[in-house]
C-alpha cells in the first residue's frame, strides 16, 4: 500500500542547532515534493518545492534534499530559532494529480 | 493580497445535524480544494474544483458530504447528517494553477468541527 512516513515523535532541538526532518515514502513515484509549515490552529504554509530531477533546494535557512532511489526527502533548518517551532508537513505530487500529505513532524526549538 | 477566507472558524454540533462551511479563495485562483485534517494526521483531499467544475471528488463521502463552487469563486462544503468521525478541521486551499501542476497551495485558517 502507499505510505508517506514522517517521524511522529516531536523533534526537540536547542536554538542554533540544525533540525533535520525525514519524509519517507513507499509505492509512490512522485514528480515533486513540497514542504509546508503548520502552526497550531492555522492552515499549512508552503515553504519549498523540489522536483524529482533536483537533488537539493535551498531557501534562506532551509534546505531540502530529494533522493528518489532511497525514496526519501530530508528537510533541514539550520541555525534554528524558537520561532521555527511548528509542525512540518511533506506532500508528494505526481501524475495522479493531487498532493498527498504526510502526518507531519513537530519541531520544538528551545532557547 | 488577501488570503483564503473561511468561516466559521469553529462549529460544535450534535451528531445527525447538518453544517456548512464557506470558503472565499484568493482572487483569480482557478483551483479550489477542500481538505479534511483529523487531529494528528495530514490533510486529506476531499474535493478539487477547477473553476466551477469538479476535478477530483474520489475521497468525498458523497452520502453525507456535498460541495459546490458557484460562478467559479466561493465554495461551500456541507455535511448532512454529521457523524462523530467527521470531527476535524476543514481546510480550504486555492492555487492559481491547474490541478496536477506543481503549484503551491494557499490554505485558509480552517474550520474546526466538533461533533458530539
Amino acid at each position: 500500500s502507499q505510505k508517506i512516513e514522517q517521524n511522529s515523535e516531536a523533534l526537540n532541538i536547542q536554538e542554533g542547532k540544525t533540525a533535520t526532518l525525514t519524509c519517507n515514502y513507499t509505492n509512490y513515484s512522485p514528480a515533486y515534493l513540497q514542504w509546508y509549515r503548520q502552526d497550531p490552529g492555522r492552515g499549512p504554509v508552503f515553504l519549498l518545492l523540489i522536483r524529482e530531477n533536483e537533488k537539493e533546494k535551498r531557501k534562506e535557512r532551509l534546505k531540502v534534499t530529494f533522493d528518489t532511489t532511497l525514496k526519501q526527502s530530508l528537510f533541514h533548518i539550520t541555525a534554528s530559532q524558537p520561532a521555527d517551532s511548528a509542525t512540518y508537513l511533506c506532500a508528494l505530487g505526481g501524475s495522479w494529480g493531487k498532493l498527498q500529505f504526510g502526518a507531519g513532524t513537530q519541531v520544538v526549538v528551545t532557547p | 493580497e488577501a488570503g483564503v477566507a473561511q468561516s466559521p472558524r469553529y462549529k460544535i454540533i450534535e451528531k445527525r445535524q447538518s453544517v456548512a462551511f464557506w470558503c472565499n479563495p484568493i482572487s483569480g485562483h482557478a483551483t479550489l480544494y477542500w481538505y479534511q485534517q483529523i487531529l494528528g494526521q495530514g490533510p486529506k483531499l476531499l474535493i478539487q474544483f477547477q473553476n466551477n467544475g469538479v476535478v477530483d471528488d474520489s475521497q468525498l463521502p458523497k452520502d453525507r458530504f456535498s460541495a459546490e463552487r458557484l460562478k467559479g469563486v466561493d465554495s461551500t462544503l456541507k455535511i448532512q447528517p454529521a457523524k462523530l468521525e467527521d470531527s476535524a478541521v476543514y481546510l480550504c486551499a486555492s492555487s492559481p494553477k491547474a490541478g496536477g501542476s506543481t503549484g503551491e497551495l494557499f490554505f485558509g485558517e480552517g474550520s474546526r468541527l466538533t461533533v458530539l
